[in-house]
């Protein structure tokens, strides 16, 4: 299996253009999560979907801040616009909804920095 | 609410030494525990679990046995070695997917 994918690994922006952060979760799998980890926060949960469905976004920073699901397969993290306090290494997790043992699978993350 | 608290690190050891991590947790119900490691430059692996009181988890010599009446679930290992260097993340979780995460422990072996 080729776990969860994140795209880009690493993304240099400049302050005020848009970011677009993606993930692909492991086949099979019906919960996705996005996190932000950084040195002062350390490692936040932004928002988790559920078969697709957004169910807790209270992580979400701000409005600048927007995650999709449009299906099973494919998830997006949007920051618009961007500032340099983004800057963060962004992971995305997945797991299967059920059982007793869903582990959360996370991808390498994207290291976002915003000058 | 929900909390999990870690012992601040930096932990620096030299090869071969004893590891604890200690962490303790908040919970209104019986959570399960878990212990996640993230190595230089990656993301977060499940390290151990344990799903019910007395429970213990163990992988890769680590061990940490879930402790309802101090509510806790320390992580140890008898021997580090220096692959063993990485962040140590204790978390919960309730019958929903959404986990808890402690603030992370670094831990440095030396050889």
């Amino acid at each position: 299996d080729a776990g969860v994918i994140q795209s880009p690994r690493h993304e240099v922006t400049e302050m005020g253009q848009e970011v677009t952060l993606r993930c692909k979760p492991i086949s099979g799998h019906n919960s996705l999560f996005w996190y932000r980890q950084t040195m002062m926060r350390g490692l936040e949960l932004l928002i988790y979907f559920n078969n697709n469905v957004p169910i807790d976004d209270s992580g979400m920073p701000e409005d600048r801040f927007s995650a999709k699901m449009p299906n099973a397969s494919f998830s997006t993290l949007k920051i618009q616009p961007s500032e340099p306090r983004d800057s963060a290494v962004y992971f995305c997790a997945s797991s299967q909804l059920q059982g007793t043992y869903n582990e959360q699978f996370f991808g390498p993350g994207t290291r976002l920095t915003v000058l | 609410g929900d909390s999990v608290t870690q012992m601040e690190g930096p932990v620096t050891l030299s090869e071969e030494a004893f590891l604890t991590i200690n962490c303790t947790y908040t919970a209104t119900g019986y959570p399960s525990l878990f212990w996640y490691v993230q190595y230089p430059g990656e993301g977060l692996q499940l390290l151990l679990k344990a799903t019910k009181a007395d429970d213990k988890g163990s992988n890769k010599g680590f061990e940490a046995t879930y402790r309802k009446e101090t509510t806790s679930f320390h992580l140890e290992k008898g021997s580090v070695q220096v692959s063993d260097s990485a962040v140590y993340f204790c978390a919960l979780r309730y019958a929903g997917n959404k986990l808890t995460f402690g603030g992370g422990t670094r831990v440095l072996v030396k050889p």
